[in-house]
């Protein structure tokens, strides 16, 4: 079954720290995507990243990077000398190939992150 | 920057009556998606629409939502008659074409079912 865990349900940093989120995922395919998704408190999505299941570099964009290891199936997500803009919900989602040739998303229960001046 | 557009922003209805959320995607995409964000959770699937074809409603609760997308383009939403269960974040999202995997969000209706 395709299933993503974040298991980490709030953390809270102070400004500077660094932090890491966990996410794990299950899933049948052999080729899939990854994803990271914020969530200010307006409410939309904002994407992060996508991830190929064939690359398994890290990746780095400014503060933010990203571990992925097949191994584990784990896609961490680590803020660097995190600030109280960071604040929100991150989620990490797996994509779900359907039978019409068609992509969804599965989502994680999301992680919220709070960032203490 | 082009973006998908949603409204209502916020929605508050009682019990029992009808409610209805639109949505257009970015100019071009093809497929079309409408999620439910309940509190403290992540985004559902409940219907996807290629062009203006529905290509999975499994998790759409048939007995009251509704969803058209009638000329490939804006989607409407529908659920009559609204139960205090429903009160949750509807999130639409398009992606450009069939096998593209990078779907884009709106900002969402967040719906208060009083």
């Amino acid at each position: 079954a395709q299933k993503v865990t974040q298991a980490q349900t709030e953390i809270s940093v102070v400004e500077k720290e660094d932090v890491t989120l966990d996410c794990v995922y299950e899933t049948r395919d052999t080729t899939y995507y990854l994803f990271w998704y914020k969530q200010p408190p307006s409410g939309e999505l904002v994407f992060l990243i996508r991830r190929n299941s064939f690359d398994e570099q890290n990746e780095i964009s400014g503060r933010y990077s990203w571990n992925f290891q097949k191994s584990t199936s784990s896609f961490n997500f680590t803020i660097t000398a995190s600030q109280v803009v960071d604040s929100a919900v991150y989620f990490c989602a797996l994509s779900d190939l359907t039978t019409s040739g068609t992509y969804k998303y599965i989502f994680g229960t999301g992680t919220r992150l709070k960032v203490l001046a | 920057e082009a973006e998908v557009a949603q409204s209502p922003r916020y929605k508050i209805t009682e019990k029992s009556q009808a409610v209805a959320f639109w949505c257009d995607p970015i100019s071009g995409h093809a497929t079309l998606y409408w999620y439910r964000q309940i509190l403290g959770q992540g985004p559902e699937l409940l219907v996807q629409f290629q062009d203006e074809s529905v290509v999975d409603d499994s998790q759409l609760p048939k007995d009251r939502f509704s969803a058209e997308r009638l000329k490939g383009v804006d989607s409407t939403l529908k659920i009559q008659p609204a139960e205090l269960g429903d009160s949750a974040m509807y999130l639409c999202a398009s992606s450009f074409e069939k096998g593209s995997t990078e779907a884009f969000f709106g900002q969402g209706t967040r719906l208060t079912v009083v």
